[in-house]
Formats: C-alpha cells, sequence, structure tokens
C-alpha cells in the first residue's frame, strides 16, 4: 500500500539538540498527524495540523502543514532522553472513513 | 476513562491455521480502525468498523475479516494464515466524523510459523 516518504530512516542527536523531520507524499491529504511510538507499544499522537500553512506547537515540539498539502515537517526543541521512539507521520484525507496513511517512521536516538 | 485495550499482547501460529484478535475500544467511541505493521514498517490500513459494519477495505485479501459488536469493541479474524502475516496489529478508536483522532492500543504481537 502507499506509504508516506519519511528519511533518513535512523537520527543519533546529543541531548539539549534540536531536531527536524520531514514527511513528504505524492498525492494531498486534508489532514497531517505525528505520532510516537516506544517499544512494545502503539503509536500516540503528538500534534495534528488541520489546514495548509498551519504551524502548531505541543510543548518542545512543532509542527508545520506544507502549504502544497503534500508534506509536514516536525521539530523537536532541546532534546531529552525520553524524545528517544519511533516517528511516524500521517496523512488523512476527509473521506468516508478517514483511514491515516503512515510514513515508515524514523528511528530518534538521543545521547545523554 | 478507558483507553483502547488489545488481547492477546502476543500469539503463536503455524501457517495455514486461523486467527482471533480482540480489541476494546476507548469509552465513548464508536469506530475502529484496525491496522497491520510489518517489522520497520509503518501501519497500514486494513479496515474500519461503523456501527457494526465494514467502512472502508485497504489493500488486504478478504480472508482478513473482521467484526463489531454493539459496545463498539471489535474483532480481527485472518483465516489460512501465510508466513507475511507475522505482524504487530493495531486497532484504533475514534468517534465518527471529520478530523477526530484515532487513538491506537498497544497492539497484538503475531508470529507465523
Amino acid at each position: 500500500g502507499q506509504q508516506l516518504n519519511q528519511s533518513p530512516q535512523s537520527m543519533f542527536i546529543q541531548e539539549g539538540e534540536d531536531v527536524s523531520m520531514n514527511c513528504t507524499s505524492s498525492s494531498i491529504f486534508n489532514t497531517w498527524l505525528w505520532y510516537k511510538q516506544d517499544p512494545g507499544e502503539g503509536p500516540v499522537l503528538l500534534i495534528a495540523l488541520y489546514k495548509a500553512g498551519e504551524l502548531t506547537s505541543n510543548g518542545r515540539l512543532t509542527a508545520q502543514f506544507g502549504i502544497t498539502r503534500k508534506d509536514s515537517f516536525l521539530n523537536i526543541s532541546a532534546s531529552i532522553p525520553s524524545d528517544v521512539g519511533i516517528y511516524f507521520c500521517a496523512g488523512q484525507l476527509t473521506g468516508a472513513n478517514s483511514k491515516l496513511t503512515f510514513g515508515k517512521g524514523i528511528t530518534l536516538s538521543v545521547r545523554p | 476513562e478507558t483507553g483502547v485495550t488489545q488481547s492477546p499482547t502476543h500469539l503463536i501460529k503455524t501457517r495455514g491455521q486461523q486467527v482471533t484478535l480482540r480489541c476494546s475500544s476507548q469509552s465513548g467511541h464508536n469506530t475502529v480502525s484496525w491496522y497491520q505493521q510489518a517489522l520497520g514498517q509503518g501501519p497500514q490500513f486494513i479496515f474500519q468498523y461503523y456501527r457494526e459494519e465494514e467502512n472502508g477495505r485497504g489493500n488486504f485479501p478478504p480472508r482478513f475479516s473482521g467484526l463489531q459488536f454493539p459496545n463498539y469493541s471489535s474483532e480481527l479474524n485472518v483465516n489460512a494464515l501465510e508466513l507475511d502475516d507475522s505482524a504487530l496489529y493495531l486497532c484504533a478508536s475514534s468517534l465518527a466524523g471529520v478530523g477526530k483522532t484515532q487513538y491506537f492500543g498497544p497492539g497484538t504481537r503475531l508470529l507465523v510459523l
């Protein structure tokens, strides 16, 4: 099935650093979402974006909905060890079932 | 408020067998979606249930089927298991309607030998 494009597969940063992640799609979405998944857990919603151009923050996290509606980015500022995990972007269309289409995820490691 | 729960947490089956996975939706949520997450991949949409009926399906064969019950809980059934069915199966519940957030359970890890 379709997957959104997330790269690189892994990122390694030092505690306290900022990190940005990008997600692109060949098709348009009405909603962009960012989830974090820890080992043995299901994805947990971090930020949801509903309008092209929208910039939304949630604590140290900031995400933007691209104006073309085909991309989004997530920024984490002042990283801490508990930021370790897999970050997924997901797109959603306004349709009958509003299914989520996910990227492959980016594994973030934070060195203390 | 109770979150999404899934059972069992882990399961081992052999090729050709059948399996049933269960999901209890978050309190007040009437819509359940199922996703398959292979190792190293993002979740892939299997299908969604609303008001006890299938409400959209991803690119999965008919041997993947489901049910939703009047209390909004749901089952995912997979017949004639194949090795490639080994994955984490995630259930997500939400309210019906545009832009409603899907909340995921912890998943069931299925291994097919």
